[in-house]
């Protein structure tokens, strides 16, 4: 089965700080996708970048980027020139390709605070 | 994208009730999913709601508990059934659209369950 951790109950850094959230998984499957996704108090899941494991290249998304490692099955979250607006929940999340179970594993969750 | 609707938003019911919770989607989707977020915990999935077929439950969840409903492609219905205290938690909807190799969850606003 299918695992995600995320090692970092929380994180706080200064607003323009650089700050790199960790996520780890497990996955017999050779295609799959990754996700990071942002909880904010409002609830609602935003999904911040994904990535497709098939691909080499690191995801980016202006100010976010990944650092995908596959063969140590590592995929790190670093958000560049950090904004107040940044604070919330990201979760980390793992989809396997496989046809009718697109089903999200999430990690633990890191709560991120962006101090002023 | 996939622009869900989710009600109630949130509620406060008495132990031994049931609550129903609706999923609408603004487009046809292959994939709905059910989760649930217990207070400052991640998210667990509960049930894949298949269209024509019964749900697909996970380890720890039973449909007498957790019956689901969906009649179509765009509407999906989790009832939390003869309620108590540890069923608050938050529940999300989830889909997967139509979509060739790209692949990407959203999310219903969530609703807010508290059992008094």
């Amino acid at each position: 089965a299918q695992t995600v951790t995320q090692s970092q109950p929380e994180m706080s850094v200064q607003e323009a700080e650089t700050v790199t959230l960790s996520c780890t998984y497990d996955t017999s499957e050779s295609n799959y996708y990754l996700f990071w996704y942002k909880q904010p108090p409002s609830r609602q899941m935003i999904l911040v970048i994904r990535q497709e494991a098939y691909k080499q290249q690191n995801a980016t998304e202006n100010r976010f980027s990944v650092n995908f490692q596959k063969a140590a099955k590592s995929f790190s979250l670093k958000i560049s020139d950090s904004q107040l607006g940044d604070t919330a929940m990201y979760f980390c999340a793992l989809m396997e390709a496989i046809q009718g179970a697109q089903k999200l594993v999430f990690g633990q969750g890191t709560r991120l605070t962006i101090n002023p | 994208s996939a622009v869900i609707s989710q009600k109630p938003s949130r509620d406060i019911c008495q132990r031994g009730t049931s609550l129903t919770i609706q999923c609408q989607v603004d487009s046809q989707v292959t994939m709905m999913f059910w989760y649930r977020q217990q207070p400052g915990q991640s998210l667990t999935l509960i049930a894949t709601a298949n269209q024509g077929s019964e749900a697909t439950y996970e380890s720890g969840f039973v449909i007498d508990k957790f019956p689901i409903s969906r009649p179509n492609l765009t509407f999906s219905t989790l009832t939390v059934s003869n309620m108590s205290p540890e069923d608050s938690s938050i529940y999300l909807c989830s889909v997967v659209p139509f979509r060739g190799p790209y692949t990407e969850a959203f999310f219903g606003q969530g609703t807010r369950l508290t059992v008094v």
